[in-house]
């Protein structure tokens, strides 16, 4: 069975430029997570979606980030302009109903972005 | 506010040894907690997870986790360590109400042969 799906694997970016990171759910799963990895931060939700929903876009860091999920099969977290400091890894991650019903979480493979 | 705290950011072991990975959590509510392994370069895997019944719980690779209560913790234990365990591990809390997964900050383990 196909995972979660994730594109471009690798980005390098010039600061100021347009980044889109795109995601694939596992078909059939309701709730989909952004998560960012830093050395300095770790593991951070950005944004999750439920049924195509935002529920919680708490964690996006400011107005240069956004996220879509205009079906159930694919989603975008779009930053722009771009900043060296979002040099990071990005996950996409998919669950059944979402991890309050202990339901577990997918992870793809990770975008890796560098900002130069 | 729930939050999970991973004790020790570098674990070093000899092949064969005992691995325990430590995991505090704080949950107002029953948590759900999970163990995620991370190998260089990719994605994060689930080792295990407890959501309610049996508080000792086995996952893959032979890693196994209890919970206990009373002392906020879940921590990670394999009898005997295998090079191939060298990896990044990700403690996780999530409640039953708001749907979020919550990760510690990691701790890198290495196995020495």
């Amino acid at each position: 069975d196909a995972g979660v799906i994730q594109s471009p694997r690798h980005e390098v970016t010039e600061m100021g430029q347009e980044v889109t990171l795109r995601c694939k759910p596992i078909s059939g799963h309701n709730s989909l997570f952004w998560y960012r990895q830093t050395m300095m931060r770790g593991l951070e939700l950005l944004i999750y979606f439920n049924n195509n929903v935002p529920i919680d876009d708490s964690g996006m860091p400011e107005d240069r980030f956004s996220a879509k999920m205009p079906n159930a099969s694919f989603s975008t977290l779009k930053i722009q302009p771009s900043e060296p400091r979002d040099s990071a890894v990005y996950f996409c991650a998919s669950s059944l109903r979402g991890p309050s019903s202990g339901n577990t979480i997918y992870f793809g493979e990770g975008s890796w972005l560098t900002v130069v | 506010a729930q939050s999970v705290t991973q004790l020790g950011s570098h674990v070093s072991v000899s092949e064969g040894a005992l691995v325990l990975l430590r995991c505090n959590y704080s949950s107002s509510v029953p948590p759900y907690l999970f163990w995620y392994v991370q190998y260089p370069n990719q994605g994060l895997q689930l080792l295990l997870k407890y959501t309610t019944g049996a508080t000792l719980v086995k996952g893959i690779n032979g890693f196994e986790a209890e919970f206990k209560k009373s002392e906020t913790s879940f921590h990670l234990t394999k009898p005997s360590a295998h090079m191939s365990d060298a990896a990044e591990y990700f403690c996780a809390v999530s409640d039953n109400q708001g749907g979020k997964l919550i990760f510690g900050q990691g701790t890198e383990l290495s196995v020495k042969p």
